[in-house]
């Protein structure tokens, strides 16, 4: 059974400061990792997709990948209160296009 | 304007009742899925298209059932074997073959079954 773990939350950041969110996975297959933002009673919104070892960046966002410790994670720099949402982590093999998903991580931006 | 959409938002039955929820796409997406979220837990799984007339199970795809009749359709019928069908329901689709399956999803149905 693929599983997918994330910090438990809920996660409280001033306005202005870094949230860190982080996520772990169990199948060493995994080839495909993204970050979801859901707004409460909303859809998840896909922001970040990473595929390769390393950081990828954009806007206040960073991923950041590591294979080999089967983790991810997600900065959000100068974090605003519109960043306050339940953040998910979604992992894909590679032989099917089935995600697993994380259960979120709540995170308030307070001003 | 691309995307998905999803009707009714709302959806409000008696237990015993049959209800399709619709999923509809214009994003030219091969993939096509349906998710359910409970409170406080992640999405699950419930049935996945790659193709037209194809479809698989997914992790929870008892008391469900779909059909894959045109591309831009997939759509959703919760049957009252479903023991708890009261949940949000989500569809999402995806270019199928590009090897990175990023999934774009729909506003999502909320069912109440009583």
């Amino acid at each position: 059974q693929k599983e997918v773990e994330q910090n438990s939350g809920p996660l409280s950041v001033p306005e202005g400061a870094i949230a860190s969110l982080n996520c772990t996975y169990s199948d060493r297959g995994s080839q495909s990792f993204f970050w979801y933002r859901q707004y409460s009673g909303k859809s998840p919104e896909l922001i970040m997709s990473i595929y390769s070892n390393g950081d990828k960046e954009d806007g206040r966002f960073t991923a950041q990948l590591n294979k080999a410790s089967q983790y991810v994670s997600l900065l959000i720099r100068d974090s605003q209160p519109s960043d306050s949402a339940t953040y998910l982590c979604a992992v894909s093999g590679g032989s099917n296009y089935k995600l697993t998903f994380g259960k979120g991580t709540l995170l308030t931006v307070n001003p | 304007d691309g995307g998905i959409t999803q009707s009714p938002k709302y959806l409000f039955r008696k237990e015993g009742q049959n209800v399709t929820l619709s999923c509809e796409q214009n994003l030219n997406h091969d993939a096509m899925y349906w998710y359910r979220q409970d409170p406080g837990q992640g999405l699950r799984l419930i049935y996945y298209s790659q193709i037209v007339n194809d479809f698989q199970k997914g992790d929870i795809a008892e008391g469900y059932s779909v059909s894959r009749e045109k591309k831009e359709s997939f759509p959703l019928t919760v049957t009252s074997a479903q023991k708890n069908p009261t949940a949000f329901y989500l569809c999402a689709s995806s270019i199928a073959g590009q090897g990175f399956y990023e999934q774009y999803f729909g506003p999502g149905t909320r069912l109440t079954v009583t």
